[in-house]
């Protein structure tokens, strides 16, 4: 049973054009969202997150999205760079310091 | 500052035989994770350490899989009897109590041969 979904496995986007990575979830009680960003041989890093009781949080090239009536979220990057070529997860918790449940991740190309 | 460390970097074992996978947290973190990373797959959580507390051992897969925290600080993730399906990155993660964010060491990528 799959709490947080990324339904779209890759993702191909032109260098300058925005990317947007989708995320789904089930769980109600999920009140904290974050997408991490993780290149080959590497942990995940942290990227940007958001609390439920915001719909839009912006940093730099990232903005993201929740509708919580809609269960979802979603990544904006724009202008999208090559550099931006990783895959990333998206991920929720229902308090701090509990285990963060991840989505299965979205691989982002940005073509040159 | 120094962010979360784990070693070995790459261990191949055979199966049957234990593996012990270490993480060195960020210093004064008091959380500490272990998730697992199968091809193709997301993040599986394994088991969470938060400070004195038990720890949460809900995601370990089999009694296979143990951890432990010593001094509230170096965690080992010891497999035993490994098994082929046991091949995956194993991640370590580290927060300070009361924060979501997660910093992340850069795994351990295991092969059961």
């Amino acid at each position: 049973d799959q709490q947080v979904k990324q339904n779209s496995p890759s993702l191909s986007v032109q260098e300058g054009r925005i990317s947007i990575l989708n995320c789904d979830y089930t769980n109600s009680m999920f009140d904290y969202f974050l997408w991490y960003k993780k290149y080959p041989a590497e942990g995940p890093t942290f990227l940007i997150s958001i609390s439920s009781i915001k719909d839009k949080n912006e940093d730099g090239r990232f903005t993201v999205f929740l509708n919580k009536s809609a269960k979802h979220l979603s990544l904006h990057i724009v202008p999208s760079q090559p550099g931006d070529s990783a895959v990333y997860f998206c991920a929720a918790s229902d308090s701090g310091n509990t285990p963060l449940v991840f989505g299965k991740g979205t691989r982002l190309s940005v073509i040159a | 500052g120094a962010g979360v460390s784990q070693s070995p970097s790459n261990k191949v074992t055979e199966k049957g035989k234990d593996v012990e996978l270490r993480c060195d947290p960020i210093s004064g973190h008091t959380a500490l994770y272990w998730y697992r990373q199968s091809l193709g797959q997301g993040l599986e959580f394994l088991i969470y350490f938060q400070g004195n507390s038990a720890p949460d051992k809900s995601g370990l897969p089999s009694d296979r899989f143990s951890a432990e925290r010593t001094g509230g600080s170096v965690s080992t993730l010891t497999i035993q009897r490994t098994q082929q399906e046991d091949s995956a990155v194993y991640l370590c993660a580290s927060s300070l109590a009361a924060k979501y964010e997660q910093y992340f060491g850069p795994g351990t990528r295991l092969t059961v041969t």
